[in-house]
């Protein structure tokens, strides 16, 4: 049962635009989400978060979107920069910290 | 320099051979986690341990073996009752008060049972 899911395993955009990562839930008890970063053969570097009473988190070219109605998530990167392709990973808590499935961001020139 | 890590970066194991992995950690985190990855799913729970002697079943701990008899370490085994160990295996550690964006990942250990 995939509390935590991320329907698009890939996505490729090109430099300059906005990159759209995003994520759906099924748990209506969690209460804080993240967003990972992760390349390869490495560990998941923390990206940014946002709390469930929030509804936007901004942080320089990230922004977490979060619309507890639809049980969404989003991530906007802008603009998108090769250095940002890596594998992105939606993440929720309750007591745990269950991941999504994640999503390759590809950004070429 | 204060981090995690996990040692080796690449093991190889035969079929039916218990193996451990090493995780260390000097960031003077009271919580340490295991996790797995494998293609096209997320990282899953494995075990975590929130104090030193004593840890808990994470979501998929069947097959695997953990310890905690030093705060800074938290090896992992796989033992030959996990059914497919080929997997990349990461260890994350936090301070218990803190939130999970204050959890740190090491750089991981890729497996491989032959």
């Amino acid at each position: 049962d995939q509390q935590v899911k991320q329907n698009s395993p890939s996505l490729s955009v090109q430099e300059g635009r906005i990159s759209i990562l995003n994520c759906d839930y099924t748990n209506s008890m969690f209460d804080y989400f993240l967003w990972y970063k992760k390349y390869p053969a490495e560990g998941p570097t923390f990206l940014i978060s946002i709390s469930s009473i929030k509804d936007k988190n901004e942080d320089g070219r990230f922004t977490v979107f979060l619309n507890k109605s639809a049980k969404h998530l989003s991530l906007h990167i802008v603009p998108s920069q090769p250095g940002d392709s890596a594998v992105y990973f939606c993440a929720a808590t309750t007591d745990k910290l269950i991941f999504g499935t994640g999503t390759r961001l590809q950004v070429f020139p | 320099d204060g981090g995690i890590t996990q040692s080796p970066k690449y093991l190889f194991r035969k079929e039916g051979q218990n193996v451990t992995l090493s995780c260390e950690q000097n960031l003077n985190h009271d919580a340490m986690y295991w996790y797995r990855q494998d293609p096209g799913q997320g990282l899953r729970l494995i075990y975590y341990s929130q104090i030193v002697n004593d840890f808990q079943k994470g979501d998929i701990a069947e097959g695997y073996s953990v310890s905690r008899e030093k705060k800074e370490s938290f090896p992992l085994t796989v033992t030959s009752a996990q059914k497919n160990p080929t997997a990349f295996y990461l260890c994350a550690s936090r301070v218990t008060s803190g939130g999970y964006n204050e959890q740190f990942f090491g750089p991981g250990t890729r497996l491989t049972v032959l």
